[in-house]
């Protein structure tokens, strides 16, 4: 089965800048997460969709960050103004159900000058 | 928020000898698993060990799991160059459809030949 796709691959903005970021789940994965790994550190979960829904945002920065997954299958996040501390890669993943391992895609590295 | 705690920060042994990482962790799970990062490239899922386990193995994989003592370990036997990588455990926890999973603050490993 074809894996968790993501784009771009690298992005490089000016801080006040916004970005978006495009994942593709695997087929039939009703769960979607996207993660924040800043360099160093494990992945915090920012945001978690079951189909189209949200199910957990608690950690997502509302103030400037936004997620949508429309149709229940392909997902958006994007930062609008970005700052410097935003500069991490962000991971998308997906599950089926839960609880049966989660497959991640390769991720997308922001840097924020 | 991170979740567990792993324990070395960072590892070095010769190729061929055995591998052992610790996890710690704070709340109830449903499963627990660990997965690997080369480079700051995507999360490899390397194995799941469900709350009612306490023992799995996978090649040269072997996890246990001590919900008493909220504790993991990794061991990883016969290392190879190949198995260089950062390596996280991750908790699965949450009600059936809306589970989440927390990362760790990983273990740098490095295989020297």
């Amino acid at each position: 089965e074809a894996g968790v796709a993501q784009s771009p691959r690298y992005k490089i903005i000016e801080k006040r800048q916004s970005v978006a970021f495009w994942c593709n789940p695997i087929s039939g994965h009703a769960t979607l997460y996207w993660y924040q790994q800043i360099l160093g550190q494990g992945p915090k979960l920012l945001i978690q969709f079951q189909n189209n829904g949200v199910v957990d945002d608690s950690q997502l920065p509302k103030d400037r960050f936004s997620a949508e997954r429309l149709k229940g299958v392909d997902s958006t996040l994007k930062i609008q103004p970005a700052k410097l501390e935003d500069s991490a890669v962000y991971l998308c993943a997906s599950s089926f159900w839960g609880n049966y391992g989660y497959t991640f895609g390769s991720g997308t590295r922001l840097t924020v000058v | 928020s991170q979740q567990g705690e792993e324990d070395p920060q960072a590892l070095s042994i010769q190729e061929g000898e055995n591998a052992t990482m610790n996890c710690s962790y704070k709340t109830s799970i449903n499963n627990l698993q660990w997965y690997r990062q080369n480079s700051g490239r995507g999360l490899v899922h390397l194995i799941l060990i469900r709350s009612n386990e306490r023992e799995k193995h996978s090649g040269r994989l072997r996890v246990t799991l001590d919900t008493s003592k909220k504790s993991s370990s990794l061991l990883i036997t016969a290392s190879r160059a190949a198995d260089t990588a950062s390596y996280f455990c991750a908790t699965d926890e949450g009600d059936f459809g809306n589970e989440k999973l927390t990362f760790g603050t990983g273990t740098r490993l490095t295989i020297i030949p």
